[in-house]
This record gives C-alpha cells, sequence and structure tokens, in this order.
C-alpha cells in the first residue's frame, strides 16, 4: 500500500481482557517497528522485526505483551490481561532496510483500557 | 542508556516569528539524530535528520546542526507559519545499541503559532 496502515484506528477494552492490534506495512519493506506512546510523552520503542524474526524485543515491557510477523509482512501487536496502564497510542513503522533514516510511521491505534 | 532532552512545552508564537526548540543528547556510541513532527490528528512523520558531526538537516524552512561537542540538535526556523503548530519530537539512533536502528524520543514540544 501507499503507507503504513494501522487497525483498528481506535479500541477500548475492559480490564483484563485480550486485545490485538494489527499493521500492515509499506509493500516490500522488511524492517518493521513498534512503540508505544503514553500521553504527553514521546514515543517508546517496542519490538523490532527483520522479516519474519523479532530481532529485537528489549522494549516490551512484560510477558503479557507479544508480537508477530508470520510471514515478513503483517504484524500484529498482542496484549493479554490488559492493564489500565496499557492505554496509549501503539504506532508502527516499517522501512526498506533497517536504517532508521528510512522509517515511516502508521497513524497509531489508540488502546483505551477502561 | 541513551537518552534525549528537548524543551518543554508548549511554545506559543505569533506568524513571522523565530522558532528555536532545543534538544540535547546523551548516546554510548555514534548517533544518528532526528526531528519528527506530529500534525493534529496524523502520523508522525520525519521532518529532517543529520548523521554525522557538522551535518545541517533542513526540510520546509526547517534546519538542524548535529552539535557533537555540545551534544545537541537544535530546531529552527526563521518565520513560523500558523501551519507549523505541531508536536515537534528530537530523536536519535544509536548502533551500538545492536541493529535494529531503534529510535529513542524526547517527549515533544507543542507548537501554537497563532496569525
Amino acid at each position: 500500500g501507499a503507507g503504513v496502515s494501522q487497525t483498528p484506528s481506535n479500541k477500548v477494552t475492559e480490564k483484563g481482557k485480550y486485545v490485538e492490534l494489527r499493521c500492515d506495512p509499506i509493500s516490500g519493506h522488511t524492517a518493521l517497528y513498534w512503540y508505544r506512546q503514553s500521553l504527553g510523552q514521546g514515543p517508546e520503542f517496542l519490538i523490532y522485526f527483520q522479516g519474519t524474526g523479532a530481532a529485537d524485543d528489549s522494549g516490551l515491557p512484560n510477558d503479557r505483551f507479544f508480537a508477530v510477523r508470520p510471514e515478513g509482512s503483517v504484524s500484529t501487536l498482542k496484549i493479554q490481561r490488559t492493564e489500565r496502564g496499557d492505554s496509549a497510542v501503539y504506532l508502527c513503522a516499517s522501512s526498506l532496510t533497517p536504517e532508521a533514516r528510512g522509517y515511516t510511521f502508521g497513524s497509531g491505534t489508540r488502546l483505551t483500557v477502561v | 542508556g541513551d537518552s534525549v532532552t528537548q524543551m518543554e512545552g508548549p511554545v506559543t508564537l505569533s506568524e513571522e516569528a523565530f522558532l528555536t526548540i532545543n534538544c540535547t543528547y546523551t548516546a554510548t556510541g555514534y548517533p544518528s539524530l532526528f526531528w519528527y513532527v506530529q500534525y493534529p490528528g496524523e502520523g508522525l512523520q520525519l521532518l529532517l535528520k543529520a548523521t554525522k558531526a557538522d551535518d545541517k538537516g533542513s526540510n520546509k524552512g526547517f534546519e538542524a546542526t548535529y552539535r557533537k561537542e555540545t551534544t545537541s540538535f537544535h530546531l529552527e526556523k526563521g518565520s513560523v507559519q500558523v501551519s507549523d503548530s505541531a508536536v515537534y519530537f528530537c530523536a536519535l539512533s544509536d548502533p551500538s545499541q545492536g541493529g535494529s536502528e531503534k529510535l529513542v524520543f524526547g517527549k515533544g514540544t507543542k507548537l501554537t503559532v497563532n496569525p
């Protein structure tokens, strides 16, 4: 596609529920990143995929968070047993190479846990 | 660990005023530096970048120079427009932190330009 697509754009869920957030990167982009942006803060790195594999997951806050990219294109960020502190905008970015200078960000998914 | 500190907002200016948003960084290695902009209701967009000392990044009338000696990358524009109203983020990527080229962001500075 023309840009990085993230769905849904908004998600409201109850505390304790499971959610999945989807990222559709630009076609052909092998590098894919997930970030989390809390209110009034800059984005914080969560996980990086090069192809199908998670090359760096050092930013995932705990084991409730997990992400996959089974075919090297679409990625899904999964959050189990959601907590109110998980409320944030989740951003996805992709690039043709791992170099940050080529990043294109999606518009994000706003997750609200009530 | 690596970090980015940028001036607190919000910043409110009149049209045609001069803009400076300060940004300083700490990094283990030799980072690349970026300014991203987030317009209301839109996603993050790369505004400009610099990859080595004394490089000047520029775009849409904005400029920033990579100053290694002061570990700074201040954003400037000589004459702001109402359409520049947005949140501006300074960021770095540090190749010494592994091969992922992940970005470390500052907290953002909200700019409002009044007509």
